[in-house]
């Protein structure tokens, strides 16, 4: 299985829009509406901010918003915060029933 | 939610083990249960998952034939059994439950970790 493409880094100002772009394929992301999205502070397990593409857990701010286009998976994260520096995975059902991530993009807030 | 793993282990290239997963919060029967791993300072790898009543498992490419997935619902515990291991086994594996009951849908909560190093 490979992975998902994500850029190796994407740095914003405080209170700044940051996006981050996952792109597969038509067998993964374009295919399923199964894509995740997971913040990884250092020496912390992931923690998820977005699942099916577009939807917040309890409890997750409504700064971090998700959506998809073809073969690409986008995360926004909207007013950036200090608190967002961290990593980012994106994660794709792929059959069968299988699962991919995507290289991780590191958020710097300048 | 709570996902609470076995300790760190080093074992030699070749050998086996089994990490555990103490689950608790959560009718750990109506989920699907997953296994991911992290090498140090890289990113993540889905590796195995397993049906909520155990009758159904899969496995990455990479993982499948020497890795096996496992469950016992009457003690809300998840296995993997690790065999013929290599250094590139090397890494830290998470326990995840997947985010809704009687699917496949993805994770929403992991546990801490267990470091496996595989080293002479």
């Amino acid at each position: 299985q490979s992975t998902l493409t994500q850029p190796a880094s994407v740095s914003g100002s405080p209170g700044q829009s940051i996006t981050i772009s996952c792109t597969g394929t038509s067998s993964d992301v374009g295919r399923y509406k199964l894509v995740s999205w997971y913040q990884q502070h250092p020496d912390s397990a992931p923690k998820l901010v977005i699942y099916e593409v577009n939807k917040r857990p309890s409890g997750i701010s409504d700064r971090f918003s998700g959506s998809k286009s073809g073969n690409t998976a986008s995360l926004t994260i909207s007013g950036l915060q200090a608190e967002d520096e961290a990593d980012y995975y994106c994660c794709s059902y792929t059959a069968p029933t299988t699962w991919v991530f995507g290289g991780g993009t590191k958020i710097t807030v300048l | 939610v709570q996902l609470v793993q076995s300790g760190g282990v080093v074992v030699q290239p070749g050998g086996s083990l089994r990490l555990s997963c103490a689950a608790s919060g959560f009718r750990f029967d109506d989920y699907t249960m997953h296994w991911v791993r992290q090498v140090p300072g890289k990113g993540l790898e889905w590796v195995s998952l397993i049906s909520w009543d155990g009758s159904a498992t899969y496995h990455a490419d990479s993982v499948r034939g020497r890795f096996t997935i496992s469950r016992d619902n009457s003690k809300n515990s998840l296995y993997l059994q690790l065999n013929s291991l290599r250094p590139e086994d090397t890494a830290l594996y998470f326990c995840a439950k997947d985010i809704r009951t009687f699917a496949y849908e993805g994770i929403d909560h992991w546990g801490q970790g267990t470091l496996v190093t595989v080293s002479s």
